[in-house]
């Protein structure tokens, strides 16, 4: 058991264009998570997973941002046409329920938007 | 919609003493999970406890231990003979049972300094 894993670790972009970061849950963890992290502020919620069915979006994930799951397994996060306003870490987490509500978190990607 | 407070934004404590960090919640519902979190500098978010709000009884996790009064939607954490490796965000974390509804909620978190 690796952990979760995010990648890339970092992405530096320019305003306008495209980024997708991924996220490989721990094997076996039916559910997945993202989070959103600004500098000085605890992590809000994005989206999540059961398998491959999208159960929740946030408020905050605008029609710019779309995220995917298919086969249940790896995750990915797009934000299209980015804006200053993006650059944050970017958290993934994944859990096992009912065995277990703990979400364990990966390792982040930072984004930053010039 | 669930809110969580922390309201101490810094907290210091000298090495091997005992710390407490507040946290305070705002729910409708009676069934749900707490969760302390630990994010050191540039490192992962880290599980230090949870608690289920069912539970009387106060978790305990070696030197972490929580003060959990749900009637005043209280959730502290008590760090006992504190370490340098202690040094940290922590953040205060709430998530609903109700199916469907089952994200983590932060507070703006509490940076720990330990000093030597």
């Amino acid at each position: 058991d690796t952990g979760v894993s995010q990648n890339p670790r970092h992405k530096i972009t320019k305003r306008g264009q495209n980024v997708t970061f991924r996220c490989d849950p721990i094997s076996e963890h039916n559910r997945l998570y993202w989070y959103r992290q600004t500098l000085g502020q605890g992590p809000e919620f994005l989206t999540y997973f059961q398998n491959e069915a999208q159960l929740e979006k946030s408020r905050l994930l605008s029609d710019r941002f779309s995220a995917e799951r298919p086969k249940g397994s790896f995750s990915t996060l797009e934000i299209q046409r980015t804006e200053q306003g993006d650059s944050a870490m970017y958290l993934c987490a994944s859990t096992r329920p009912p065995d277990s509500y703990e979400q364990y978190f990966g390792p982040g990607t930072r984004l930053t938007v010039t | 919609a669930q809110t969580v407070t922390q309201s101490q934004p810094e907290m210091s404590v000298q090495e091997a003493e005992t710390v407490t960090l507040s946290c305070t919640y705002d729910t409708s519902e009676s069934d749900y999970y707490l969760f302390w979190y630990k994010q050191p500098p540039s490192r992962q978010m880290i599980l230090v406890i949870r608690q289920e709000a069912y539970k009387q009884q106060n978790a305990t996790e070696n030197r972490f231990s929580v003060n959990f009064q749900k009637a005043a939607k209280s959730f502290s954490l008590k760090i006992s003979d504190s370490q340098l490796g202690d040094a940290a965000m922590y953040f205060c974390a709430y998530m609903s049972s109700n199916f469907g509804n089952e994200k983590l909620t932060f507070g703006t978190g509490t940076r720990l300094t330990i000093i030597p």
